[in-house]
């Protein structure tokens, strides 16, 4: 079983668009997060997520929207895509407690911004 | 976060010990060292962590100097399959993220 999953795996679009990726983890985790990672391969985080609580914004555009349906899923609807959109998006979960360094980490959405 | 250095590439034979060294020289008494990799076109995968003592699990070991100022990550037997970014990072304790640098790209080669 696929602890933490994220769909779709590519995702190809059009300038302006307003497109979703979703994100599923079965782990009984409480935080969830994205992270961004440019062509140039920094990971960044992006947002945090414990209980369906925003706890971490990391200055990004408010075209980026998360939503969590509940906690064991995180979604991302992005507004107006731009060409500096395309990156790999990673979704991940962390355990319940105090620490949450150790992050479990999706399969990642391409996303191609055209 | 403490700041970490790491070489930017690393190569290991095959079927040999991969020693992959971090510094760490700012890290605080209560921040953790952790180690995650990325394979090519995966996520990013937890490997270990540690605070003083060395550890070992099933994938690695870690070792942490005295002064804890620097670490080592250990792949006991470097596969093919080993290669891969792997990041040394010393996270703020309770700041609910992970900053990844450029990390070590090691190349094991048969």
């Amino acid at each position: 079983d696929t602890a933490v999953s994220q769909t779709p795996k590519y995702l190809v679009t059009q300038m302006g668009n307003d497109k979703s990726i979703k994100c599923e983890q079965n782990l009984g985790h409480d935080t969830m997060y994205w992270y961004k990672q440019d062509s140039k391969k920094f990971l960044k985080i992006m947002f945090s997520y414990n209980n369906k609580e925003l706890i971490i914004n990391e200055t990004v555009p408010n075209r980026f929207s998360p939503k969590s349906p509940d906690k064991a899923h995180l979604n991302l609807h992005i507004n107006s895509l731009e060409l500096g959109d395309s990156a790999v998006y990673f979704c991940a979960s962390s355990q319940p407690g105090n620490r949450k360094e150790t992050q479990y980490f999706g399969p990642g959405t391409r996303l191609l911004v055209l | 976060d403490a700041k970490t250095t790491q070489p930017p590439s690393m190569d290991c034979a095959e079927g040999r010990a991969a020693n992959l060294p971090c510094n760490h020289s700012t890290i605080s008494g209560n921040e953790y060292v952790y180690w995650y990799r990325q394979i090519h076109s995966q996520g990013p995968q937890y490997i270990i962590h540690g605070l003083k003592n060395n550890e070992t699990n099933e994938m690695a070991s870690l070792i942490i100097t005295e002064d804890r100022k620097s670490s080592t990550l250990i792949l006991p037997h470097a596969t093919l399959r080993d290669t891969a970014v792997y990041y040394c990072i010393a996270p703020k304790p309770y700041g609910n993220k992970l900053v990844f640098g450029a990390g070590t790209i090691l190349r094991v080669k048969s």
